[in-house]
């Protein structure tokens, strides 16, 4: 069975500060990772995902993973937060369906 | 245009109500789904349907059933509501069921059960 821990619950940056969010799955195959972004009152967009390849992943809004497969992790980044990242970030592992993780919520101070 | 489109986005209704959520999508996918998301942002999958046919069913009360009339549209209905049934319903779609598919999400209905 597939499945992901967030590091975490709530994580607090300053705006301009490094981002890390962190995420470790578990997964008995090849895992296709994913992570998406929920801002207040709405619905989850994706970020990010990887399958195969590239083991360093674009994204939208600046951010970025790096899936390690010796670590088990798929950790997000951004180099340089802005106000409007606050949001809550999940971490997702996908085979037969999607499984999220609980969730990290940033906040961005000015 | 909205690619998932779920109505209502807000419903307050008493206990022992019947209500119903509807959701269509325009993505042309083939794969659609409910997510319930609990006041602590967990999301969990209840169901999922592939070209109309039911494919996952999580262990979700009877009282929950959802209707698929075809690819494009996934409706919830939910008999009886009880308190612990408040929480916010995502519905979502992708082009396939399995592994790499990305998911799609709707705005997400906001049922309050009092």
């Amino acid at each position: 069975a597939q499945s992901v821990t967030q590091l975490g619950s709530h994580v607090s940056v300053s705006e301009g500060a490094l981002v890390l969010l962190r995420c470790n799955y578990s997964s008995s195959v090849p895992p296709y990772l994913f992570w998406y972004v929920q801002y207040p009152n709405q619905g989850l967009q994706l970020l990010l995902k990887y399958t195969t390849g590239a083991t360093l992943v674009k994204g939208i809004n600046g951010f970025e993973a790096e899936f390690k497969k010796s670590e088990t992790s798929f950790h997000l980044t951004k180099p340089s937060a802005h106000m409007s990242d606050a949001a809550e970030y999940f971490c997702a592992v996908s085979h037969n369906d999607m499984r999220f993780g609980a969730g990290t919520r940033l906040t961005v101070k000015p | 245009d909205t690619a998932v489109s779920q109505t209502p986005k807000y419903l307050v209704t008493q206990m022992g109500n019947d209500k119903s959520i509807k959701c269509e999508q325009n993505l042309g996918h083939d794969t659609m789904y409910w997510y319930k998301q609990d006041s602590k942002k967990f999301l969990k999958i209840m169901f999922s349907y592939n070209n109309k046919e039911l494919i996952i069913n999580e262990t979700v009360p009877n009282r929950f059933s959802p209707k698929s009339p075809d690819k494009a549209h996934l409706n919830l209905h939910i008999n009886s509501l009880e308190l612990g049934d408040s929480a916010v319903y995502f519905c979502a779609s992708s082009q396939g069921q399995g592994a790499g598919n990305t998911i799609y999400f709707g705005e997400g209905s906001w049922l309050t059960v009092v």
